[in-house]
């Protein structure tokens, strides 16, 4: 079974800090992974996803994400953040056929 | 193209009431989801499409009914309403396979059952 976490419920940090949200994933196989976001009230945005090749994927918003595979991590990363960013962050793994399986998500505050 | 529209996005039900969730792509998309988010809980697949005339049970299928006879549409129903299945409720589409393998997902529909 394919699994997705994410051990922050809630990070909080200050504008022009840097960011790092959490993603550990299980999967048998080579897996597809993505990191979208959620503002309140709103759908899911694509910020980016990884399918193959070059382990550190650049998304929009200036967000980056990097596969560790012995690691079985994509972990979110940012260098500077902006009140904007403030959000829910979800994590998914992409399984075989037209499951996504999401972790529990990861509240963002940004304090200015 | 509008991508993934949802009606409606507020809906109020009481308990025992039916009703369907629409939603509909524009983007000639094989693959739809639906999905139901809760807090804590991230989201959880309840069916998906692979094409017309084609469904499948996800992870949460209890309660809901689904059909798709066209490719643009996905509607989902709750034939008996129960307060457990207040959540909102998000439609999703994506093309088939290789590096589209991406979901586009529709603005939600969040649902209150008294």
């Amino acid at each position: 079974a394919q699994s997705v976490t994410q051990p922050d419920i809630h990070i909080t940090v200050s504008e022009g800090a840097s960011l790092e949200l959490r993603c550990n994933y299980s999967y048998g196989a080579t897996p597809y992974l993505f990191w979208y976001v959620q503002s309140p009230g709103q759908g899911l945005q694509l910020l980016l996803k990884y399918f193959s090749g070059d382990t550190l994927v650049q998304g929009i918003k200036g967000f980056e994400a990097e596969f560790k595979r012995s690691q079985s991590s994509f972990n979110l990363r940012k260098p500077s953040v902006h009140w904007s960013d403030a959000a829910e962050y979800f994590c998914a793994l992409g399984g075989g056929g037209n499951k996504l399986t999401f972790g529990t998500g990861t509240q963002l505050k940004v304090e200015l | 193209n509008a991508g993934v529209t949802q009606t409606p996005k507020f809906q109020v039900l009481k308990t025992g009431q039916s009703m369907t969730l629409q939603c509909a792509q524009d983007m000639n998309h094989e693959y739809m989801s639906w999905y139901r988010q809760d807090p804590g809980m991230g989201l959880r697949l309840i069916h998906y499409s692979v094409g017309a005339g084609i469904t499948d049970q996800g992870e949460v299928p209890n309660g809901y009914n689904v059909s798709r006879s066209t490719t643009e549409d996905f509607p989902l129903r709750l034939l008996s309403a129960a307060p457990s299945q207040t959540s909102v409720y998000f439609c999703a589409s994506r093309e088939r396979g290789g590096s589209t393998d991406t979901q586009y997902f529709g603005p939600g529909t969040r649902l209150t059952v008294l």
